[in-house]
């Protein structure tokens, strides 16, 4: 296991209420990702970090927003969920080094959006 | 950025050498050739990667053809444990440049008893 937690595994929400999803890493790795993973579409990028405060935008970051006010936490935000956003989301972490730059995953965040 | 080819899908007897192919044809000089792979209702999970040599661990070997265009993952001796989904995927070099990942949907892999 690499050290990333995910929290909630499983939720149901109702379209226009804000949710936030969590990942946590006891790795200490500088990079962090958002990933979704819909049928049909391999895994896409929502958002990543860099470093603390520090994030950017992936291929699909309309609608969520992100914050890494520690270096092992690392938000995701649905400011308003749509039913568009039902979908399994996965954080992701890596390293650079010498050895490698290989990115690890989370066990997933199921959302639902009723 | 280079992108990947493979079989949707492929069967293998259980105790059987699983072997997947990946075509990489447009993959650069500095790009590192990754293997993953996803459980149903798992997190991907890291199984290999190399550049040009043939790599091997625990789980798998990798296989780099000399012009670097293709490789071949196997499985020594599959188990049904391995039935999973395999991504292929090339990685440039450099600090960050897991944000260039182009993820397909890889080959559902089926090890049937």
């Amino acid at each position: 296991d690499a050290g990333i937690t995910q929290s909630p595994r499983h939720k149901v929400t109702e379209t226009g209420t804000p949710v936030t999803l969590r990942c946590h890493q006891t790795e200490n790795h500088r990079y962090m990702y958002w990933y979704r993973q819909d049928p049909g579409h391999g895994l896409r990028l929502i958002h990543y970090s860099y470093g603390v405060k520090d994030t950017d935008k992936g291929e699909v970051s309309d609608g969520y927003s992100v914050s890494r006010s520690k270096t092992e936490d690392f938000l995701l935000t649905l400011e308003s969920a749509t039913s568009s956003q039902t979908s399994v989301y996965f954080c992701a972490i890596s390293e650079s080094t010498n050895s490698g730059n290989t990115i690890y995953f989370g066990e997933g965040s199921w959302l639902t959006v009723v | 950025d280079a992108k990947t080819t493979q079989p949707p899908s492929m069967d293998c007897a259980e105790g059987r050498a699983a072997n997947l192919p990946c075509n990489h044809s447009t993959i650069s000089g500095n790009e590192y050739v990754y293997w993953y792979r996803q459980i149903h209702s798992q997190g991907p999970q890291y199984i290999i990667h190399g550049l040009k040599n043939n790599e091997t661990n625990e789980m798998a070997s990798l296989i780099i053809t000399e012009d670097r265009k293709s490789s071949t993952l196997i499985l020594p001796h599959a188990t049904l444990r391995d039935t999973a989904v395999y991504y292929c995927i090339v990685r440039p070099a450099g600090a960050g440049n897991n944000r260039k990942l182009i993820w397909g949907l890889g080959t559902s892999l089926a090890v049937n008893p």
